[in-house]
């Protein structure tokens, strides 16, 4: 079966660090662009970051240089390392495959 | 970053009846290359978003025929024939011409 299961997300003070992961099974994500969306409790949608098949990778101006996107292809795992959390950063973050395939998102949480 | 505006943001349709959703871009979608990347997203209550329509007026597999997307340049609509209880949700539209950027969504109630 086709799916992305995301996990990691948890809450965590302003300034902290976390580590998404976003699995997939029945496809390689190394051929595929794969993107981070998130979605705040008011239920906007916001694009993060996405890595395409080549490993250029590019993000949102609110994230550029806090937060990174790669892959593992020995584990066929997405990965958005966020660094330097802000309460703004608090949201639904869901892994998608162009678009069309989706994980069931990981909740952040940035709070004192 | 390309603005996308939907109207309206609640629309109330009895069951049967068609039902209309509209998009603009601050900007022509028009990629460079020639197509137009306006996808068409729906997202029921505690599920994930699912894509719907792909460059204006393709459906995803498995998407009901009911479903159509129509538009060109920078004013888009995703029309639903007739309305199932089952197409209870928000709906998105989502530009990949330049990045990405959604609308704000709009509600359909039955």
């Amino acid at each position: 079966e086709v799916q992305l299961v995301e996990s990691g997300g948890d809450l965590v003070r302003p300034g902290g660090s976390l580590r998404l992961s976003c699995a997939a099974s029945g496809f390689d994500l190394t051929r595929n662009y794969m993107t981070w969306v998130r979605q705040t409790q008011g239920g906007g949608l916001e694009w993060v970051a996405i890595i395409y098949t080549g490993d250029g990778a590019f993000y949102s101006d609110s994230v550029k240089d806090r937060f990174l996107i790669y892959r593992d292809q020995s584990k066929n795992t997405l990965f958005l390392d966020m660094t330097n959390l802000r309460v703004e950063d608090t949201a639904l973050y869901f892994c998608t495959r162009d678009f069309w395939l989706w994980g069931q998102g990981t909740r952040v949480t940035v709070s004192t | 970053d390309i603005v996308m505006t939907q109207s309206p943001r609640t629309l109330i349709v009895t069951l049967g009846q068609p039902a209309a959703i509209s998009c603009r871009s601050d900007q022509s979608l028009v990629h460079r290359d020639g197509p137009t990347y306006l996808n068409w997203l729906q997202q029921k209550p505690g599920q994930s978003p699912r894509r719907l329509i792909y460059q204006v007026s393709n459906r995803d597999s498995g998407v009901p025929d009911r479903f159509s997307g129509s538009g060109s340049d920078t004013y888009f609509t995703l029309r639903i024939s007739r309305v199932e209880a089952e197409d209870a949700a928000t709906y998105y539209c989502m530009q990949s011409t330049h990045w990405y950027t959604f609308g704000q969504g709009t509600k359909l109630e039955i």
